[in-house]
């Protein structure tokens, strides 16, 4: 079976620039190619921040970004703000028979 | 887009949870997106139930899948879920989303899920 593999915090000060990782782990990881991250306040749903790996949707900051090296994908928050403080999540669709993944989460601390 | 869940909030052991997404803004019938559900127990990341296309075809988390039926009425712009004799593990946030992703040249699937509901918190218990 598939998963995602996050730290599960990453602490930075204002204006400094944090990196989640995620990286895929057991079957089939060479499926979860394109992974996408997500942003979660409490109480509310998640919201993309990142697809394809490196694609930004509209309205979304800047100063998050995404990358890949290997199988391992990264988030990157830069000039990190207090706003930025929730709970990230990468996921990746793998095909059959796991269909979709999601990573355990990384709780983000704004020093 | 808009997506909204409805359906039950409390649910007895044993019983089927019901649940629906409502659809506005676009026509499920004319996009070529997969529709899916994805609970999270509080605490815990989302985890994926399933999704269905507008064909109706529908595929399902393999741990999940001898419970739970995802169908959609095009005629509606709604898609709905089934789960069937539900314990306390399944009480958890329930959120429709859209896939927004594509199949490449070559093949591979390139997903995301673009808009989701505001979540409905589900509880079992007698």
């Amino acid at each position: 079976q598939s998963a995602l593999t996050q730290p599960a915090s990453v602490s930075g000060s204002l204006g400094q620039s944090i990196t989640i990782s995620c990286t895929p782990t057991g079957d089939g990881i060479g499926n979860h190619k394109y992974v996408s991250w997500y942003q979660q306040n409490p109480g509310k749903a998640p919201k993309l921040m990142i697809y394809d790996v490196t694609k930004r949707p509209s309205g979304v900051s800047f100063r998050f970004s995404g990358s890949k090296s290997g199988n391992t994908a990264s988030l990157t928050i830069s000039g990190l703000q207090a706003e930025d403080e929730a709970d990230y999540y990468c996921s990746s669709y793998g095909g059959s028979p796991t269909f979709w993944v999601f990573g355990a989460g990384t709780k983000v601390t704004v020093l | 887009v808009q997506l909204q869940e409805s359906g039950p909030g409390l649910v007895k052991p044993s019983q089927t949870l019901s649940l629906t997404c409502t659809v506005s803004g676009a026509s499920i019938s004319s996009t070529t997106y997969f529709w899916n559900w994805i609970r999270q127990p509080a605490g815990k990341p989302p985890q994926w139930i399933g999704h269905v296309y507008k064909t109706g075809s529908a595929d399902y988390n393999p741990s999940l899948k001898n419970r739970v039926t995802i169908s959609i009425d095009t005629s509606k712009n709604v898609f709905s879920l089934q789960m069937r004799s539900v314990t306390a593990t399944d009480t958890a946030f329930y959120y429709c989303a859209r896939d927004g992703g594509f199949f490449d040249d070559r093949g591979s699937y390139h997903g995301w899920f673009d808009s989701w509901g505001q979540g409905t918190l589900v509880t079992v218990s007698s």
